[in-house]
């Protein structure tokens, strides 16, 4: 059974740097696992932010970028901002037209 | 632009089968531009991928329900649809509809999403 590990929480001051990572539960996510970042606030359906590991969709801030850091996929938001509050979900392709997501994480600005 | 709408009952017994369609409009259905999912969300938790269905036809399910699950394309109302048998508590959840442009591996556009509780 594949899992796909996120942290739990996080938190960053307004203004900072923070970096969200997905990894998997045993071996190395690559560019071929298409790593893709979702944000989604309470009540609110998922949005897409980053896909094909550092792709921003249309309309997303570039203070959102998205890279393999190590053996992980990553997510850094820079200049972080209130708004920028939310759950942040990654999922990888796994082949065969099958997909697993991470736990999410959520991340708190103060 | 795509847009999609889930529909169905909100509430569920336990045993029957949960049936959500989800409407596709500003783009056909049968377009091989597209290819369809679904995504659930149980309270408090995380996203799980339930399905695909692709342009082909073929489908993909999450092994963990793919004994219960079945997605279907209707063209003629330009619908793609869910079916989850036997469902239980563990069954509740909002339920999103997504698509996918073919060749690439993103869930593009999602759904507002529906909530849908099992209880009797």
């Amino acid at each position: 059974q594949t899992v796909v590990t996120q942290e739990p929480s996080f938190s960053v001051s307004p203004g900072g740097t923070v970096t969200l990572t997905c990894g998997l539960s045993s071996g190395s996510v690559s560019t071929s696992y298409y790593p893709s970042w979702y944000q989604q606030t309470p009540g609110q359906a998922p949005r897409t932010l980053i896909y094909s590991t550092n792709t921003r969709s249309s309309g997303v801030p570039d203070r959102f970028s998205g890279s393999i850091l190590g053996n992980k996929a990553a997510l850094t938001i820079t200049g972080a901002q209130a708004d920028d509050e939310s759950d942040y979900y990654c999922v990888l392709y796994m082949g065969s037209g099958r997909w697993v997501f991470g736990g999410g994480t959520k991340l708190t600005v103060l | 632009q795509l847009q999609l709408q889930e529909s169905g009952p909100g509430l569920v017994k336990p045993s029957e089968t949960l049936s959500l369609p989800c409407t596709v409009s500003g783009g056909s259905i049968s377009s091989s531009t597209y290819y369809w999912g679904w995504i659930r969300q149980p309270p408090g938790k995380g996203l799980e991928w339930i399905g695909s269905i692709y342009y082909s036809g073929s489908t993909y399910y999450n092994p963990s329900l793919e004994s219960r699950v079945t997605i279907s394309v209707d063209t003629s109302k330009n619908q793609f649809s869910l079916k989850l048998s036997s469902v239980t508590a563990a069954d509740t959840a909002v339920y999103y509809c997504v698509s996918f442009l073919r060749g690439t591996y993103y869930m593009d556009v999602w759904g507002k999403g529906t909530t849908v509780t099992v209880s009797s």
